[in-house]
């Protein structure tokens, strides 16, 4: 069945440093891939998504890449702030679009140390 | 965050009871979701609807009932053949053709 993969689980750096996170998709027909952000307590949150006919896309700090061909995506943080201290999923829209559904990972939680 | 609403936040079940989850949005999206939300196990599809009337099971239906009688709003019922149900439950709707998914604030569902 639909499957999306992330990688870390748990991921610790220093205010300043550069966090990326990393996703696999099962379903060769995927094309919309979302992350989300999630603060403690609070409702999941769109920070930036890719369509499969992108290979990169960029927003000040934040970039996501794309690797049809390995079935890969990533997430890139540049200049962490304690702010980015957050659980990161990434999501796969899978079936070419047939539906509007989301394939979820099981999420990254990113600590910021200051 | 406005649009999309859940209630109650907080929701203490004893076993063997069901128990319904409120959820509406004033966006005018003809699609909603709900997920449920386990420590490590990111968020799980337990069903969808794209337009009223209709609707369809996503990867954790059992135990799970939903209906769709109106745009606004798309209840879960949590009934008493679902053997875990303590979790995060989030409600989340899109726009048809375009792809982002707004969510919820979530309920927390505790089975006493």
């Amino acid at each position: 069945g639909e499957n999306v993969e992330q990688h870390p689980s748990t991921l610790s750096v220093q205010e300043g440093d550069s966090a990326v996170i990393k996703c696999t998709y099962s379903d060769s027909a995927s094309n919309y891939f979302p992350w989300y952000k999630q603060e403690l307590g609070k409702r999941p949150q769109l920070i930036i998504d890719i369509r499969s006919n992108v290979g990169e896309k960029k927003d000040q700090r934040i970039a996501v890449t794309l690797n049809k061909t390995a079935k890969h995506f990533s997430l890139h943080i540049t200049e962490t702030q304690p702010e980015d201290s957050a659980v990161y999923f990434c999501a796969a829209r899978p079936d070419g679009g047939a539906t509007n559904k989301l394939i979820f990972g099981t999420g990254t939680l990113l600590a910021v140390q200051p | 965050d406005g649009g999309i609403t859940q209630s109650p936040k907080y929701l203490f079940r004893k076993e063997g009871q069901n128990v319904t989850l409120s959820c509406e949005q004033n966006l005018n999206h003809d699609a909603m979701y709900w997920y449920r939300q386990d420590p490590g196990q990111g968020l799980r599809l337990i069903y969808y609807s794209q337009i009223v009337n209709d609707f369809q099971k996503g990867d954790i239906a059992e135990g799970y009932s939903v209906s769709r009688e109106k745009k606004e709003s798309f209840p879960l019922t949590v009934t008493s053949a679902q053997k875990n149900p303590t979790a995060f439950y989030l409600c989340a709707s899109s726009m048809t053709g375009v792809n982002e998914q707004f969510f919820g604030p979530g309920t927390r569902l505790t089975v006493l």
